[in-house]
């Protein structure tokens, strides 16, 4: 049964910090994975996914990296602002399902 | 192109009272998941249709829980009797297909029984 694992619950930085958010998974069969942000109240948007073939995938500030063989991935954000406070989740598809992590709580303060 | 659409967005209902939740996905998209996300954890795979039939319903709580998806389109996701543990947010999504494209979430439902 696939696990996925999200390491802190929760950090705090001061604003311009550049940062990593750590999630790892049991199963390698993966499909691809994906990382999401969710702001209170809100419904989950889509930041990266990474096909299993691929390493790495950039959008902006952000870089998330795929390692299949250790069953890794990192979310990169670079020089943090207080507007990427939220939740961060990873998902790996797996059967046409996501599944979660818990979540990274992430506060950037001013 | 207009979201997922969900409601109602707040729902405080008594233990052993039923209540319903309903979703609209994108236009087009034919597959449907209903998530549910518990306070401090990530959202868990409740059920998911291709148009109108059921793919995967293994996590589904079905001495309580049903969900049904009218002509591929609209679905409702009822719980009847509500226990105390399944005060969650119950998330909508919907994808073109059952690849990752697409995958767009609606703001979800958020359930309180007391």
């Amino acid at each position: 049964k696939q696990e996925v694992t999200q390491i802190p619950a929760a950090l705090s930085v001061p604003e311009g910090e550049n940062l990593v958010l750590n999630c790892s998974f049991t199963d390698s069969a993966i499909y691809n994975l994906q990382w999401f942000r969710q702001d209170p109240g809100k419904g989950l948007t889509s930041l990266l996914l990474i096909q299993s073939s691929q390493r790495e995938q950039t959008s902006g500030r952000l870089n998330a990296s795929l390692d299949k063989s250790s069953g890794r991935s990192t979310l990169y954000i670079a020089a943090s602002q207080p507007g990427d406070s939220a939740t961060y989740l990873c998902a790996v598809h797996q059967g046409g399902k996501l599944i979660f992590g818990q979540g990274t709580e992430l506060s950037v303060k001013p | 192109e207009a979201g997922v659409a969900q409601s109602p967005r707040y729902k405080i209902i008594e233990k052993r009272q039923s209540v319903a939740f309903w979703c609209n996905p994108i236009s087009g998209h034919a597959t449907l998941y209903w998530y549910q996300q518990i306070l401090g954890q990530g959202p868990k795979l409740l059920i998911q249709f291709q148009n109108n039939g059921v793919v995967d319903d293994s996590q589904l709580p079905k001495d309580r829980f049903s969900a049904e998806r009218l002509k591929g389109v609209d679905s409702t996701l009822k719980i009847q009797p509500a226990k105390l543990e399944d005060s969650a947010v119950y998330l909508c999504a919907s994808t073109l297909d059952t690849g990752p494209r697409g995958y767009t979430f609606g703001s979800g439902t958020r359930l309180t029984v007391v």
